[in-house]
């Protein structure tokens, strides 16, 4: 069974300039995360989503951040206006039946630097 | 809101050395915490999940949750090299939001 992938890998951008970020979840899972991981922290949920309905987006930046899952599968995360401070690894993670106890199964995340 | 805190920041044993990593939490009626691991390009991967008080078991992964305590923690029999990687705590009770710690530096030493 193929993981959770994410593209692309990694990303650098001037401070002010758009970027994207793609998620393919595992085939089936119905819950789909977006965390924000700065170096040296862990992980914080920006958005999730179950099936293509937004669940919790509290922790996400409106003004400049935006996730969509328009089919209920993959999954996007865009960055509009970069600063420096969204330097981070974001990971995008899924799980089945997104009840408190269901596995999250991560991806390899997209390392983005702002320069 | 549930905080998340581990210890120690960075940990180095020797290759067959058992290695044991903390972590504590403030509210103690949580019952849902992972144990992931993880490497640069791997993502994160979960070692353990425990649900209740009490010791569970994963091949040479071993969590202990004492919520009268406010602590969980991870056990690694035998060690290994290819084991060195970032530990990271998370608490799940929150509706699908894991909160994690800032998570311990393994090195395992040949």
């Amino acid at each position: 069974e193929a993981g959770v992938t994410q593209s692309p890998r990694y990303a650098v951008l001037q401070e002010g300039q758009a970027v994207s970020f793609w998620c393919d979840p595992i085939s089936g899972h119905d819950t789909l995360y977006w965390y924000q991981q700065p170096r040296d922290q862990g992980p914080q949920l920006l958005v999730y989503f179950r099936d293509e309905a937004v669940i919790d987006n509290s922790q996400l930046p409106s003004d400049r951040f935006s996730a969509v899952r328009p089919k209920g599968t993959n999954s996007t995360l865009k960055i509009q206006s970069a600063k420096q401070g969204d330097t981070a690894t974001y990971l995008c993670a899924s799980s089945d039946r997104g009840y408190n106890y269901a596995e999250q199964f991560f991806g390899p995340g997209t390392r983005l630097t702002v320069l | 809101q549930q905080k998340v805190q581990q210890s120690p920041e960075s940990l180095t044993v020797s290759e067959g050395a058992m290695a044991s990593l903390n972590c504590t939490f403030s509210d103690g009626t949580s019952n849902n915490f992972r144990w992931y691991r993880q490497h640069s390009a791997k993502g994160l991967e979960v070692l353990v999940s425990i649900f209740s008080d009490g010791e569970k078991e994963e091949g040479r992964f071993t969590a202990h949750l004492n919520r009268a305590n406010l602590h969980v923690s991870l056990h690694i029999r035998e060690p290994q090299p290819s084991d060195s990687a970032v530990y990271l705590c998370a608490e799940g009770s929150s509706g699908n939001k894991l909160i994690f710690g800032i998570g311990t530096l393994l090195s395992v030493k040949p």
